[in-house]
């Protein structure tokens, strides 16, 4: 079975700073995806940033990009400049690739960004 | 266009209690999702829908769990006899699911938060 851990439980960053949360998987599968999911006190989880396995290149969007190491099966994202509204709680999933291919979720990170 | 919509934004019951909850995909959408998040167990997957074919009912909890998708479009959830563990917020999410890609990204309803007391 498909595991996913977010060990640090809670990180603060300065605003303007860069800060980076850690996200490790395991699968025996050679081609899934991964993603960064971001869930404000709203509940909305909103998706932040997705990366495919069998891409070398790591996937970026404007402040946010990941450093996906395959071999490791480690995928961390990266947020450059934060800003308070990157405040939240961001969970990293994975997927295997086809249909009928339910999210495993890590246990989730609260970020806080210090005005 | 509209995203993924969920109804009642909370929910109260008392323990014993049937509730149902209702998700909206995004038109178009063919597979659907249930999740809950709970303080102890986190996301975990409930059930899957996809076109016409028999649900994934692998993540439901128990057998007081149930759901139904009626024309391929709007789900309900219900729970009957509700528990103080069923306490949780109750995660709907949608996916294109034709062919590989881009497709395959689930976006999420805001979820129901669900309180049994």
């Amino acid at each position: 079975a498909q595991t996913v851990t977010q060990s640090q439980p809670e990180m603060s960053v300065q605003e303007a700073e860069t800060v980076t949360l850690s996200c490790t998987y395991d699968t025996s599968e050679s081609d899934y995806y991964l993603f960064w999911y971001k869930q404000p006190p709203s509940r909305q989880m909103i998706l932040v940033i997705r990366q495919e396995a069998y891409k070398q290149q790591n996937a970026t969007e404007n402040r946010f990009s990941v450093n996906f190491q395959k071999a490791a099966k480690s995928f961390s994202l990266k947020i450059s400049d934060s800003q308070l509204g990157d405040a939240a709680m961001y969970f990293c999933a994975y997927r295997r690739v086809g249909a009928n291919s339910k999210l495993t979720f890590g246990k989730g990170i609260t970020l806080s960004v210090r005005p | 266009g509209a995203g993924v919509s969920q109804s009642p934004s909370n929910k109260v019951t008392e323990k014993g209690k049937d509730v149902e909850l209702r998700c909206d995909p995004i038109s178009g959408h063919t597979a659907l999702y249930w999740y809950r998040q709970s303080l102890g167990q986190g996301l975990e997957f409930l059930i899957y829908f996809q076109g016409n074919s028999a649900p994934d009912k692998s993540g439901l909890p128990s057998d007081r769990f149930s759901a139904e998708r009626t024309g391929g479009s709007v789900s309900t959830l219900t729970i009957q006899r509700t528990q103080q563990e069923d306490s949780a917020v109750y995660l709907c999410a949608s996916s294109l699911e034709v062919g590989g890609g881009a497709w395959d990204t689930q976006y999420f309803g805001p979820g129901t938060r669900l309180t049994v007391l």
